[in-house]
């Protein structure tokens, strides 16, 4: 799987558009680009996934850029519970169940009042 | 549905003392696994089910045996306690291998004296 960097932290207003940014250069035609947090103490909540295209669910949007190098998650109004660890991850799925979910450092993300 | 628990939440051992993570899914999901979480080293996959009755070790298996009788039950078993075994254990559960989400549990803390 790709490796990805992302920056170690970043603060948002509350209210604001949080822009988070995701490198990963070196992934291949079928990588998928996953985001994940970790909000303190508790597990790994799934938040958004894409290929190819742009993708918008209930929780955020995904921008790929056309040649795929790097992403940005955008949560487009943050509050406070979005203060979280953010995790931006490529891998293929895998048929045969042994997933490495290999999460890294992501970006610390607090949200300003 | 609850989604996916796990208990105890926290849990102190002796060196060579034994005990079961309990993990439960009410999703109906085939597919479920447990990482390990430790300071710095993103998350690691210990074992891993594609459905009931089958059972695989992901990457760092040893000193952890699984069984999968039911659909709904994962359970962890420490076999003999380390202190390298200290560490946030989580469970998680998905449809079905490949699949793009995985749902975490909240988490067990275990602490290896």
């Amino acid at each position: 799987d790709a490796k990805t960097t992302q920056p170690p932290s970043m603060d948002c207003a509350e209210g604001r558009a949080a822009n988070l940014p995701c490198n990963h250069s070196t992934i291949s035609g079928n990588e998928y680009v996953y985001w994940y947090r970790q909000i303190h103490s508790q597990g790994p909540q799934y938040i958004i996934h894409g290929l190819k295209n742009n993708e918008t669910n209930e929780m955020a949007s995904l921008i790929i850029t056309e040649d795929r190098k790097s992403s940005t998650l955008i949560l487009p109004h943050a509050t406070l519970r979005d203060t979280a660890v953010y995790y931006c991850i490529v891998r293929v799925p895998r048929e045969d169940g042994n997933e490495k979910l290999t999460f890294g450092t992501g970006t610390r993300l607090t949200i300003i009042p | 549905n609850a989604g996916v628990t796990q208990t105890p939440k926290f849990q102190v051992l002796k060196t060579g003392q034994s005990m079961t993570l309990q993990c439960a899914q009410d999703m109906n999901h085939e597919y479920m696994s447990w990482y390990r979480q430790d300071p710095g080293m993103g998350l690691r996959l210990i074992h891993y089910s594609v459905g009931a009755g089958i059972t695989d070790q992901g990457e760092v298996p040893n000193g952890y045996n699984v069984s999968r009788s039911t659909t709904e039950d994962f359970p962890l078993r420490l076999l003999s306690a380390a202190p390298s075994q200290t560490s946030v254990y989580f469970c998680a559960s998905s449809y079905s291998i490949g699949t793009d989400t995985q749902y975490f549990g909240p988490g067990t803390r275990l602490t290896v004296l």
